[in-house]
């Protein structure tokens, strides 16, 4: 069983650009939550989607959107790249939005 | 708003030692704890959780929790480390009552754990 995806593992991007990463849920999971980890803190919350509806969203500016596909699938949108975007992002999934997340690899993104 | 304190950014420690790796969260209404361990170029782990029922929760790899409402701390334990933990351990919270959920996982700024032999 594959746990969560997310593609692709590392980005290098500049300032000003636009940038999509995607995750694959686990298997039978209907739940994917965004989170950004910078460099030394913890991951902070960006937003969580649920039957294909934004459900819960963190402290972000409107850069940051997101999808929710059919299959689950999700993608992270950021417009706009600022250097203090350059993260990992975390995917992770859960089978509804009461049980617990399971974390993907996480994307590395770097913005020059 | 909740908040997570993590009181040590790094504890060094001998192989076969034991280690305590402390938390506080901020709110002293019902909530639900986490403890999340990441290997180095690696995702979250799920260690252990606490939901509800026994204070005292054991999670994979000899881990365990003592969650202690009054003094609002979620501390971390293990009686005897290996090499092999050596990583970085995150403790989050996420409250019941904010959609009913364990989403919206709020996080400490990390403990890195380094087991020496």
């Amino acid at each position: 069983d594959a746990g969560v995806t997310q593609s692709p593992t590392h980005l290098i991007k500049t300032r000003g650009q636009q940038v999509t990463l995607r995750c694959s849920p686990k298997s039978g999971h209907d739940t994917v939550s965004w989170y950004q980890q910078a460099l030394g803190q913890g991951p902070q919350f960006i937003f969580q989607y649920y039957e294909e509806e934004e459900r819960q969203r963190g402290n972000f500016p409107d850069r940051f959107s997101g999808h929710q596909f059919p299959n689950y699938s999700s993608e992270l949108n950021v417009n706009a790249l600022l250097l203090g975007d350059s993260a990992l992002y975390l995917c992770a999934s859960s089978l509804d939005h009461l049980h617990e997340q399971f974390f993907g690899p996480g994307t590395r993104l770097t913005v020059l | 708003a909740q908040s997570v304190t993590q009181l040590d950014s790094q504890v060094p420690v001998f192989e076969e030692a034991p280690v305590e790796l402390r938390c506080n969260y901020s709110s002293s209404v019902s909530v639900y704890l986490f403890w999340y361990v990441q290997y180095p170029n690696q995702g979250l782990q799920l260690l252990l959780k606490y939901l509800s029922g026994s204070t005292l929760v054991k999670g994979i790899n000899g881990f365990e929790a003592e969650f202690n409402k009054s003094q609002t701390s979620f501390h971390l334990r293990k009686p005897s480390v290996h090499i092999s933990d050596t990583a970085e351990y995150f403790c989050a919270v996420s409250d019941p009552n904010y959609g009913g959920s364990q989403g919206n996982l709020i996080f400490g700024k990390g403990t890195k754990l380094s087991v020496k032999p």
